[in-house]
């Protein structure tokens, strides 16, 4: 098992609600990157952060944006939820560039 | 952005059998090329990875080989186990990791 941790497991929301997700990286990595990996698909690249820094975004909307903190534990808030923001999200870490890492996902069901 | 193409969508084979899962892509400027293998319910774990300035990567019953040249790289599990039943997924690297949509591996006692 990997040192990345998300909180919480799994999570239910309505359409039009925020959500919160987080991620505590592994220790001595230094960047986080955020997916969304859709029932029967591959995780898709929504945002990566490097030192505090947003380091590279995916094709997602600006109601999806992200925070990391000092200590490279990172957030991920999406706004207005959608139907189809259902999804596992996935965080991993990484010492920027190399390999990443992934945590166990934030199940979001969006009703 | 980087286009992963990955084959075959799902692959049957029988408990000592070799299995081979390609992917091609796009960018001739990526140069790392992990592969990800995925139990239901449970979070993608890294079980090789291969980067550009090598062709052939292996390790125990697992190797990966990459042709630049041709932009692909193949994953093949050789003397396969009922639990290496799972979802198995090809990435390649940017400045983030694009994945191709997955193979789910069966294999049958």
């Amino acid at each position: 098992e990997t040192g990345v941790t998300q909180s919480p497991t799994h999570l239910i929301k309505t359409r039009g609600q925020q959500v919160t997700l987080r991620c505590s990286s592994q220790s001595g990595h230094n960047t986080v990157s955020w997916y969304q990996q859709a029932l029967g698909q591959g995780p898709q690249f929504i945002f990566q952060y490097y030192r505090e820094e947003e380091n590279g975004r995916g094709n997602f909307p600006p109601r999806f944006s992200g925070l990391q903190f000092p200590n490279y534990s990172s957030e991920l808030n999406v706004n207005a939820l959608e139907l189809d923001d259902s999804a596992l999200y996935l965080c991993a870490s990484s010492m920027y560039p190399d390999t990443q890492y992934f945590g166990p996902g934030t199940r979001l069901t969006v009703l | 952005g980087e286009n992963v193409e990955q084959h075959p969508s799902t692959l049957s084979v029988q408990e000592g059998d070799s299995a081979v899962i390609k992917c091609t892509y796009s960018d001739s400027a990526s140069n790392y090329f992990p592969w990800y293998k995925q139990e239901l319910g449970k979070r993608p774990q890294l079980i090789i990875d291969i980067r550009s300035n090598v062709g052939e990567k292996k390790d125990q019953r697992i190797a990966v080989t990459l042709n630049k040249t041709a932009k692909h790289f193949s994953l093949h599990i050789t003397e396969t186990q009922p639990e290496d039943s799972a979802v198995y997924f090809c990435a390649v690297e940017g400045y983030a990791l694009n994945f191709g949509k997955g193979t789910s591996l069966l294999v049958t006692p």
